[in-house]
């Protein structure tokens, strides 16, 4: 059965406190990390999509990176704005399936 | 930008109702999904629609929940005779192909639904 466990489950940070959230997961063949950001009452908003060990994408001040076992959500220098529940979320290649399977997720906490 | 829009954004109805949550998807994405997420929980994988027909459903999608893309924009679930379990977020989302960009599901806002 394909698990995904992200590490805090929350997290607290002042202003400018650079950190990383961490998504292991356990899959058949992945064909896909997804991590998204949800803000309270609303919809996964997607931020990256990962697809091999080794690869690394950014956006603002978020760096998102996968190994074989596990992938990290960097956040350098966060602002209150960043704050919010993010998801990690895989797909297995295993099946012919393509349904991602969530995490319960990170909700983090940026104080001005 | 596209993006998934569904309605409403929150209804109330007692229990053994019938509900119908509606979705219109992104305008050329071929793969519509439900996921459903509990107060608290995670997101949950409810079903998934391809080419006019249900492609892989999970466990909790039992036979209380239909979908429906009744004409080529809308994507339906009804839940019938709900229950006070059935009270959560549903989202809609879709996704464009399976191959590389188009891999990525996009979500909606969700319906916010509550079973008194």
């Amino acid at each position: 059965e394909d698990q995904v466990t992200q590490s805090p489950e929350a997290l607290r940070l002042q202003e400018g406190e650079s950190s990383s959230l961490n998504c292991s997961y356990t899959v058949s063949g992945l064909r896909g990390l997804f991590w998204y950001r949800q803000d309270p009452g609303k919809g996964p908003e997607f931020l990256f999509t990962l697809y091999s060990a080794g690869e690394e994408k950014e956006k603002e001040r978020l760096k998102a990176t996968l190994t074989k076992k596990e992938s990290f959500l960097h956040i350098t220098a966060p602002k209150p704005e960043d704050s919010a529940t993010y998801l990690c979320a895989v797909q297995a290649s295993s099946g012919g399936s393509y349904i991602p399977t969530f995490g319960r997720g990170t909700s983090l906490i940026v104080h001005p | 930008e596209p993006e998934v829009t569904q309605t409403p954004s929150h209804q109330v109805t007692q229990m053994g109702q019938e509900v119908i949550l509606r979705c219109v998807p992104i305008s050329n994405h071929l793969y519509f999904y439900w996921y459903r997420q509990i107060l608290g929980q995670k997101v949950e994988f409810l079903v998934s629609f391809y080419n006019n027909e249900i492609s892989e459903k999970s466990e909790i999608f039992d036979d209380q929940f239909s979908v429906e893309r009744p004409d080529g924009s809308n994507f339906t679930l009804k839940i019938r005779s709900t229950k006070l379990e059935d009270s959560a977020m549903y989202f809609c989302a879709s996704r464009e192909s399976g191959q590389g960009a188009g891999n990525t599901i996009y979500f909606g806002e969700g319906s916010w639904l509550t079973v008194v």
